[in-house]
């Protein structure tokens, strides 16, 4: 799997948008961009993946740039709930027949702080 | 439909006793995964099991540690003659046949005394 670079940490005013930058120079064709989220002590949860289009969901949108390169997670209004590790995660899509490519490599993420 | 269930969420043992985690995935998920996150370290992964076989062991110590994802019941984690460094966060995920996203537990803390 490819790898990402994330910043170490970010703050957010409480209302505003927040936006998460990740760098994934070496991705290849067939490797997704996945976003997931761990709120202290919880379990990491899912925010939304991509693989070259643009997508948008209930809790976040993604883009992702023409080459690929980077993108960026969005969360368009962020709360105090919203403070958590974000992960930017890049990996393969499911083999031709249909089994999971396995773990998730989750590197250091960032430390987003969303403040009144 | 439920989401991924563990149990215990916190566990206790004295060096030397067994550690027995139980993972539900959602329902109609056929792959399980463990990751183990240590104090103030990020989620690693261990193992990736369908039903009645291990497709991934590579990031399971070698000795102590077994998993296993039976026909029927939870996914069991085993951890024997517990050391304190196997204190730590023990999260599973669960994802359906042919799909690429994992969904995570509320994880069981294990604390070894």
């Amino acid at each position: 799997d490819a790898k990402t670079t994330q910043p170490t940490s970010m703050d957010c005013a409480e209302g505003r948008a927040a936006n998460l930058p990740c760098n994934h120079s070496t991705i290849s064709g067939n490797e997704y961009v996945y976003w997931y989220r761990q709120i202290h002590s919880q379990g990491p949860q899912y925010i939304i993946h991509g693989l070259k289009n643009n997508e948008t969901n209930e809790m976040a949108s993604l883009i992702i740039t023409e080459d690929r390169k980077s993108s960026t997670l969005i969360l368009p209004h962020a709360t105090l709930r919203d403070t958590a590790v974000y992960y930017c995660i890049v990996r393969l899509r499911t083999n031709l027949y249909g089994g999971s490519q396995g773990n998730l490599i989750f590197g250091k993420g960032t430390k987003l702080s969303v403040k009144p | 439909n439920a989401g991924v269930m563990q149990n215990p969420r916190h566990l206790v043992r004295r060096r030397g006793q067994e550690a027995r985690l139980r993972c539900s995935p959602m329902k109609g998920h056929s792959h399980v995964y463990w990751y183990r996150q240590l104090p103030e370290e990020g989620l690693k992964f261990m193992v990736y099991l369908q039903k009645e076989n291990i497709i991934d062991e590579s990031g399971m110590p070698k000795e102590r540690f077994s998993a296993e994802f039976p026909k029927e019941g939870p996914s069991i984690l085993r951890i024997q003659q517990v050391v304190r460094g196997d204190s730590a966060a023990y999260f599973c995920a669960s994802s359906p046949l042919g799909q690429e996203t994992q969904y995570f537990g509320p994880g069981t803390r294990l604390l070894v005394l």
